[in-house]
């Protein structure tokens, strides 16, 4: 299986920032990677997909790069409705696996 | 407007059976395979099995694989996952998730809101 392995697990940062969570595949997945978003008690959200194509309806500020091992998701702008955490997750082979999560929180 | 549905969810002992459904509308759900994914109360997100549109291709994940059972209705717009041999570990929200398909699979672009599946004695 692929093991996708996240970072930070957390991370503070005020509104306006910019916040960049980087995730690795345990071997290459060529593009196959997307990105999601989950408040609390809602459901996950796709942000990102094919690593750096961005789900109709998202907001221009999040970014996706990346490719074969080596991925980050970007937030240009924080907003305040962007506290929530971020999942990558491997679409290239099952079983599908996803990572551990990333938690944006408030300075 | 796309919507998933779940339900079927509750407390079952260890050992039990259940069954969740999934109810879609708002797209041709006989043209798109479907998924559940679970997560485990305060924990991360963890895929559980695939179904592709006419059920010809099925996965699960090592930790489900002969106790859970994945199946469709394409006739009531319906997704199922049945559990036998429940185990503590499987307590969690189950999620169905819409495969977007195309040239993007293994991708989820659309959930259901979960239903919970509690497994205690």
């Amino acid at each position: 299986d692929i093991q996708m392995t996240q970072s930070p697990s957390s991370v503070s940062a005020s509104v306006g920032d910019r916040v960049t969570i980087t995730c690795r595949a345990s071997q290459g997945i060529s593009s196959w990677l997307a990105w999601y978003q989950q408040k609390p008690g809602k459901a996950p959200k796709l942000l990102i997909y094919a690593a750096s194509s961005l789900q109709s309806g998202v907001p221009s500020r999040f970014s996706g790069s990346g490719s074969g091992t080596d991925f980050t998701l970007t937030i240009s702008s924080l907003q305040p409705e962007d506290f929530a955490t971020y999942y990558c997750q491997q679409a290239n082979s099952f079983p599908v696996t996803f990572g551990g999560g990333t938690k944006v929180e408030i300075k | 407007e796309v919507q998933l549905v779940e339900s079927g969810g509750g407390l079952v002992q260890p050992g039990g059976s259940l069954r969740l459904s999934c109810a879609a509308s708002g797209f041709t759900f006989s043209a798109y395979s479907m998924n559940w994914v679970r997560q485990a109360p305060g924990r991360g997100l963890e895929w559980v099995s695939y179904i592709s549109s006419s059920s010809s291709s099925i996965y699960y994940a090592d930790s489900v694989k002969g106790r859970f059972t994945i199946s469709r209705d394409n006739a009531k717009n319906s997704l199922y996952l049945q559990f036998n041999s429940l185990r503590d570990e499987d307590t969690a929200v189950y999620y169905c998730a819409r495969d977007q398909g195309g040239y993007s699979p293994r991708n989820f672009d659309y959930w259901g809101q979960g239903t919970l599946v509690t497994v205690s004695s």
